[in-house]
């Protein structure tokens, strides 16, 4: 158990609508990733949160964002959504924002647009 | 910006056999190393990093990788492996100039161990 919790477990829903995937990191931890795992992408990063602010975007797309609360969880929202939306979602934390940290990941939101 | 190159997407191999797992990474700039592994149906887990020193890392669950940076790869070994290492291994990468960008992942390396 690596201490990042990520709900919901599983998310089925249509083409068009809109989600919302939620994470809480690591007590103590105050950086968050969010990264998509698809079977023809991989896994890519998508956006980092560090303590509230936004510090660095990926290959994240214009229909998704993310914020990061006061306590620390973070939410990543996707809106219009696309079949080929479809994919693991992780979250991972570290407690700082440089290199050397490990990024904790947690067990992953699985979306599937149907 | 950087890039991973996982040369096999599926190593099959003997229980009690020795593995490598070959990583190749591409970066214009220093780079610290990683290999996560995923278990099925769960999320990645950190075997092991080369941030400086020794190019020899150690990491859990008996595995190593060597940091040979003339050949830019990063591969990951273990002389004996058991059927609980079937999983699928990831190498990735990371700027030193800190989190931006998040990790660089290779596509992946699906380990099977036959009995």
């Amino acid at each position: 158990d690596s201490g990042v919790t990520q709900t919901p477990k599983h998310l089925i829903t249509a083409t068009g609508q809109r989600v919302t995937l939620r994470c809480s990191p690591r007590s103590g931890d105050l950086s968050v990733y969010w990264y998509q795992q698809s079977l023809d992408q991989g896994l890519q990063f998508l956006i980092q949160y560090y303590n509230g602010e936004e510090r660095a975007k990926g290959n994240i797309l214009e229909r998704f964002s993310a914020q990061q609360f006061p306590d620390l969880h973070s939410e990543l929202n996707l809106s219009s959504l696309e079949l080929g939306d479809s994919a693991l979602y992780f979250c991972a934390s570290s407690s700082e924002t440089i290199g050397t940290d490990t990024q904790y990941f947690g067990p992953g939101t699985r979306l599937t647009v149907l | 910006a950087q890039s991973v190159t996982q040369l096999d997407s599926q190593v099959p191999v003997f229980e009690e056999a020795p593995v490598e797992l070959r990583c190749n990474y591409s970066s214009s700039v220093s780079v610290y190393l990683f290999w996560y592994v995923q278990y099925p149906n769960q999320g990645l887990q950190l075997l092991l990093k080369y941030l400086s020193g020794s190019t020899l890392v150690k990491g859990i669950n008996g595995f190593e990788a060597e940091f040979n940076k003339s050949q830019t790869s990063f591969h990951l070994r273990k002389p004996s492996v058991h059927i609980s290492d079937t999983a699928e291994y990831f190498c990735a990468v990371i700027s030193p100039e800190g989190g931006a960008d998040g990790l660089t992942f290779g596509k992946g390396t699906h380990l099977i161990i036959q009995p």
